[in-house]
């Protein structure tokens, strides 16, 4: 069974600095990954994932995720953060189709 | 508009009374799926549907039902609520068509169980 772990549950930074969020799985056969995005009191929404090729994923507002299979790892990243971008973000591992697995989250809050 | 719907938003109930939460999508999608979320815990999947007249339990289905009697509609049923089920519930939905396919989530329904 796969599983995911999502290293920070809170993420504090300043607007325009960079961000990383961190997020590992387990598995034991091939992986699709996925990050989504909660704003607050809505649902979720697909930010990028990783099927196959490249391991730089790019998604929508200027995020970005590396896939690194030797360290079973799709941290995501963006090299400047805006107020708008206060939210949680999911990691989500699937092997099996639509079978999905989340991490814990991870609120990302950025401040002025 | 593509979307998914789920009614109502905002419950409160109280302890062993039944209640349904409703979850509809206009994308023609084979498969759509519960999660519950709680602080902490991410989403845990409930139940989930290949198509219609076919379900299987996710990983935390103990004290929920579902049917899907219609392609659009995929409901979520408390026979007999309990405290421990006091969580956000999220509906989403997704085409078969490919193994990657990305799952659209309804907006949420907030239930607190007395």
């Amino acid at each position: 069974a796969q599983s995911v772990t999502q290293l920070d549950s809170q993420v504090p930074v300043f607007e325009e600095a960079p961000v990383e969020l961190r997020c590992n799985y387990s598995s034991s056969v091939s992986v699709y990954l996925f990050w989504y995005v909660q704003y607050p009191n809505q649902g979720l929404q697909l930010l990028l994932k990783y099927l196959s090729g490249s391991t730089l994923v790019k998604g929508i507002n200027g995020f970005e995720a590396e896939f690194n299979k030797s360290q079973t790892s799709f941290h995501l990243r963006k090299p400047s953060v805006h107020i708008s971008d206060t939210a949680e973000y999911f990691c989500a591992v699937s092997t099996s189709g639509s079978r999905l697995t989340f991490g814990e989250g991870t609120q990302l809050t950025v401040n002025p | 508009e593509a979307q998914v719907t789920q009614n109502p938003r905002y419950l409160i109930t109280v302890t062993g009374k039944k209640l349904t939460v409703t979850c509809s999508q206009n994308m023609n999608h084979e498969y759509m799926s519960w999660y519950r979320q709680d602080p902490g815990l991410g989403l845990r999947q409930i139940y989930y549907s290949m198509n219609v007249e076919v379900t299987d339990k996710g990983d935390v289905p103990e004290g929920y039902k579902v049917s899907r009697k219609e392609k659009r509609n995929f409901p979520l049923i408390l026979e007999s609520p309990s405290p421990n089920q006091t969580s956000l519930y999220f509906c989403a939905s997704s085409s078969l068509q490919g193994l990657q396919e990305t799952q659209y989530f309804g907006p949420g329904t907030r239930l607190l169980v007395l």
